[in-house]
């Protein structure tokens, strides 16, 4: 059983430009989240995807798009990044059931400049 | 609105001190509560849950009873090591799937031998 994986781990980017972050959910799992986590804050609910489809999303603009493919594994694009957009992005996966465990990646870092 | 509001850091206790983190929440409905646990560099780790009133949680020594009436999910442990030297968050879900995952700020727990 393989764990949740992200790509890349760090990341840096101009403001003003598109950025793409990768997740591979855990095997057997069809939910995956986004998290955006600035520093020394906890985890802000982006969106999440079960089964292709977006099933919920946090306060966050359209510029915050997400896709998740065949496979379960996911994408969250930001386009026209901002300063503030700066953090740890995590992806986590799960099984789907109410209270099941959502098991995270290490994350990705982004910093914009 | 779901939240969670959890003891403030930085905490330091000795070896084998006994350690409480305070975490109380509001939500609509009937929440699962979670602690998961960030070491450096690294991405969550699930510590324990309760996904009903009066549950407990345990793990690896770590203890939360989900108290309804008190609305908490407090975090203890009688012998903390200075292996358990992490950032613990508390977090809830009322949503199925796991959607909108909301969590604390983090408390930042330093162990010294």
């Amino acid at each position: 059983e393989t764990g949740v994986t992200q790509s890349p781990t760090h990341l840096i980017k101009t403001r003003g430009q598109q950025v793409t972050l990768r997740c591979s959910s855990q095997s057997g799992h069809n939910t995956v989240s986004w998290y955006q986590q600035a520093l020394g804050q906890g985890p802000q609910f982006i969106f999440q995807y079960y089964r292709e489809e977006e099933n919920g999303r946090g306060n966050f603009p359209p510029r915050f798009s997400g896709l998740q493919f065949p496979n379960y594994s996911s994408e969250l694009n930001v386009n026209a990044l901002e300063l503030d957009d700066s953090a740890l992005y995590l992806c986590a996966s799960s099984g789907g059931d109410l209270g099941a465990e959502a098991f995270f990646g290490q994350g990705t870092r982004l910093t914009v400049v | 609105g779901n939240s969670v509001t959890q003891m403030e850091g930085p905490v330091t206790l000795s070896e084998e001190a006994f350690l409480t983190i305070n975490c109380t929440y509001t939500a609509t409905g009937y929440p699962s509560l979670f602690w998961y646990v960030q070491y450096p560099g690294e991405g969550l780790q699930l510590l324990l849950k309760a996904t009903k009133a009066d549950d407990k949680g345990s793990n690896k020594g770590f203890e939360a009873t989900y108290r309804k009436e008190t609305t908490s999910f407090h975090l203890e442990k009688g012998s903390v090591q200075v292996s358990d030297s992490a950032v613990y968050f508390c977090a809830l879900s009322v949503l199925y799937n796991n959607n909108d995952m909301r969590f604390g700020a983090g408390t930042r727990l330093t162990v010294k031998p």
